[in-house]
C-alpha cells in the first residue's frame, strides 16, 4: 500500500539557518504530493504541493521537488524563522483507495532566536 | 479552497458518554474524510463520507463506535459513542476534490479529552 516516511524530529535549528526536512514516499500510482504544516494549536494548512514528475512547489520561501527517480519531496527552506516553528507533514493523494491522503509522522521544528 | 467549521472546538467529556462533532463547510463538496490525530501523532484516517451513500470506515474503525451522517453536500457529523480515555484525541474533518491532484483542507479541529 501506499506510504510516507519522513525524517524523525525534533528538528532544532538557530533562526536563519537551513533547513530540510526529509520524505520519501512509496505509492503504487502516480500520486501528488504534500506538505501540510500544523502551528501550536491550530489546524492543518497546505504549504506546498507537486502534482507531477519535477514539479518545484513553493510557497513562504519554503520549497520541495517531486523526484520521481528517487521517490522523494524533501522540504527546504534557505533561512528559517522563529515563526517557522511547527509540525510539518509530507503526504500523499492518488486515485487509488477512494482519494483519501495518507500523512507522513510528522516532523516537528524548533527554531531558537 | 474550501472554508471549514467545525463544532465544538473542545470538550471535556466523561467515559461511557457520547459526543457529536459538526462540520460544515462553505460549499458543496462530495467527498468528505474524518480523521483522528492522537497527541504527539500524526493524523489517522477514521472514515470517508459521501454524500448519498455509506461511510467507508478504515482498518480498525467501526460504524457502532464512530457512527457518521451526512445528510447533504455541505454537512456531515462525527459521533464518538461510549468514550474513553484513549479516545482522547483531535478529531478533523476534511474535504477534497475527486482528483488526485487536488488538495484535502482541514477544519480546525475538535480537541476532545476523556476523564
Amino acid at each position: 500500500g501506499n506510504s510516507v516516511t519522513q525524517m524523525e524530529g525534533p528538528v532544532t535549528l538557530s533562526e536563519e539557518a537551513f533547513l530540510t526536512i526529509n520524505c520519501t514516499y512509496t505509492a503504487t500510482g502516480y500520486p501528488s504530493l504534500f506538505w501540510y504544516v500544523q502551528y501550536p494549536g491550530e489546524g492543518l494548512q497546505l504549504l506546498l504541493k507537486a502534482t507531477k514528475a519535477d514539479d518545484k512547489g513553493s510557497n513562504k520561501g519554503f520549497e520541495a521537488t517531486y523526484r520521481k527517480e528517487t521517490t522523494s519531496f524533501h522540504l527546504e527552506k534557505g533561512s528559517v524563522q522563529v515563526s517557522d516553528s511547527a509540525v510539518y507533514f509530507c503526504a500523499l493523494r492518488d486515485g487509488t483507495g477512494g482519494f483519501k491522503t495518507i500523512f507522513g509522522a510528522g516532523t516537528r521544528l524548533f527554531v531558537k532566536a | 479552497s474550501a472554508v471549514i467549521s467545525q463544532k465544538p472546538s473542545r470538550d471535556i467529556c466523561q467515559r461511557g458518554t457520547s459526543l457529536t462533532i459538526q462540520c460544515q463547510v462553505d460549499s458543496q463538496v462530495t467527498m468528505m474524510f474524518w480523521y483522528r490525530q492522537q497527541p504527539g501523532q500524526s493524523l489517522t484516517l477514521i472514515a470517508t463520507a459521501n454524500q448519498g451513500s455509506e461511510a467507508t470506515y478504515e482498518s480498525g474503525f467501526v460504524i457502532d463506535k464512530f457512527p457518521i451522517s451526512r445528510p447533504n453536500l455541505t454537512f456531515s457529523t462525527l459521533t464518538v459513542s461510549n468514550m474513553s480515555p484513549e479516545d482522547s484525541s483531535i478529531y478533523l474533518c476534511s474535504v477534497g476534490g475527486q482528483s488526485y491532484q487536488e488538495t484535502q483542507y482541514f477544519g480546525p479541529g475538535t480537541r476532545l479529552l476523556v476523564l
